[in-house]
């Protein structure tokens, strides 16, 4: 079965300091990881998608494979970094729809 | 551009009684339709989805259902609630292309008490 794992629930971090938002993924095929943010007030959104090897917001994530991880990091955490963040798992090219995570409660302290 | 309209917004139910969650997508044609369930600690679950007009798909058995009546209108119902129908309920779309790239568009979610 398809699974996406968040083992932390909440995380707090001071600012300027680095953050990693771990996700661990079951799947035994070609996956496709994604991180979605929500922000205070806000809908829940796409913050990046693996297969674009893009950074936002200073955000990066690497698949590894090899661990079935795809942990999110931020070298410098900046105070409107607080949000939820969402871990999400595409099974394949064809398939329609996503499985998140428990999600990542990130506080950051200034 | 398109936008994702859901309502109602906040909703109290006594348990036993009827629910109904509407939620339409304009700006787009044949859009992938889901309805999410966000609860504390145990994240987003995928309740239903949809690739088009009476094609539903169910993830979790439960005491709902979904319809598609129209092509951008996605309806989440119950005949009778319980409890552990409380929840906040998230609707998003998506596009339904066959290259659709993971993207999914949420609207601002509906929070059902059932007492």
């Amino acid at each position: 079965a398809q699974r996406v794992t968040q083992p932390e629930k909440l995380l707090s971090v001071f600012k300027g300091a680095p953050v990693e938002l771990k996700c661990n993924y079951s799947y035994s095929g070609s996956p496709e990881l994604f991180w979605y943010v929500q922000y205070s007030r806000q809908r829940l959104q796409l913050l990046l998608r693996h297969i674009s090897r893009e950074s936002i917001k200073g955000f990066t994530a690497d698949l590894n494979k090899g661990e079935t991880s795809f942990h999110l990091k931020k070298p410098f955490a900046q105070e409107e970094d607080s949000a939820m963040y969402y871990c999400a798992l595409r099974t394949g090219q064809g398939a329609q729809k996503l499985v998140f995570g428990q999600g990542t409660r990130l506080t950051i302290n200034p | 551009s398109q936008t994702i309209h859901q309502w109602p917004a906040t909703l109290v139910q006594p348990v036993g009684s009827p629910l109904s969650l509407e939620c339409t997508v304009e700006g787009t044609s044949n859009p992938n339709l889901y309805w999410y369930r966000q609860a504390a600690g145990r994240g987003l679950q995928l309740l239903f989805y949809s690739v088009g007009i009476g094609q539903i798909s169910s993830e979790v058995p439960q005491n709902l259902s979904a319809s598609r009546p129209q092509d951008r209108q996605f309806i989440l119902s119950s005949k009778k609630l319980l409890l552990s129908d409380s929840g906040f309920y998230l609707c998003a779309w998506s596009s339904g292309l066959a290259l659709w790239a993971g993207e999914l568009f949420f609207g601002e979610g509906s929070r059902l008490t059932v007492l």
